[in-house]
């Protein structure tokens, strides 16, 4: 596609339930990532993909985070057993990958705003 | 303390210019970049500049960074009603971790 795309735009969920979050990111691009952006915590990483694999996984705040992603495009992200400390706008980026300079710009999509109650 | 810091608002007319603020901690930053987000959307990248630049131009928007006092700013030229947003600031290090580190935003406000 011509951007990047995340489904749904927005979620709302009861507290324990999983939640899975998708991500699609711009054809080509072999990096992909993604962002928490919280009331009073700002924009926070969470984990980074290149490829298949996931060399940076330093941002995810608890083992109930996950995400996965096949055939080096599209990226889900779990949440299991949802706390109500989850809400926050899940946002998706991704970038050509290449090893450094301007083809590393990450593109972001329109985020999953999530809810849980 | 924050990695990355910006003042939280920024209030102008219409024509005015504007200038964001931004300042991080980190001499091995490579990349710095401006993304402006407007309510209920995603980031929108504005321009990056690289370390070893110390100004960058691109229509309305300026670009100065000050290396030695690891400050970052832009100017927004002849401030639009349509440039009402927030803008954050973000650093990238070319060590292979590729996560940004952003600002926490600059709300502007442009009143007509």
């Amino acid at each position: 596609g011509a951007g990047v795309s995340q489904s749904p735009s927005n979620k709302v969920t009861e507290k324990g339930k999983d939640v899975e979050l998708r991500c699609d990111p711009i054809s080509g691009h072999t990096a992909l990532y993604w962002y928490r952006q919280s009331l009073g915590q700002g924009l926070e990483f969470l984990i980074y993909f290149q490829g298949n694999s996931a060399p940076d996984k330093s941002g995810l705040p608890s083992d109930r985070f996950s995400a996965e992603r096949t055939g080096g495009s599209v990226s889900t992200l779990t949440i299991q057993r949802t706390q109500q400390e989850d809400s926050a706008v899940y946002l998706c980026a991704s970038s050509w990958g290449t090893s450094g300079g301007p083809q590393e710009t990450q593109y972001f999509g329109p985020g999953t705003r999530l809810l849980v109650l | 303390g924050e990695d990355v810091e910006q003042s939280l608002f920024l209030s102008v007319r219409e024509g005015d210019s504007s200038v964001i603020n931004c300042t991080y901690t980190d001499s091995s930053s490579t990349y710095l970049y401006w993304y402006k987000q407007e309510p209920g959307a995603g980031l929108q990248l504005l321009t990056y500049i690289f370390s070893n630049m110390d100004m960058k131009q691109d229509q309305r928007l300026t670009v100065l960074l000050n290396k030695k006092d690891k400050h970052l700013s832009l100017r927004i030229a002849d401030t639009q009603t349509g440039d009402s947003a927030i803008y954050f600031c973000a650093e990238s290090k070319d060590t292979g971790r590729r996560a940004l580190t952003f600002g926490s935003g600059t709300r502007l406000q442009v009143q007509p």
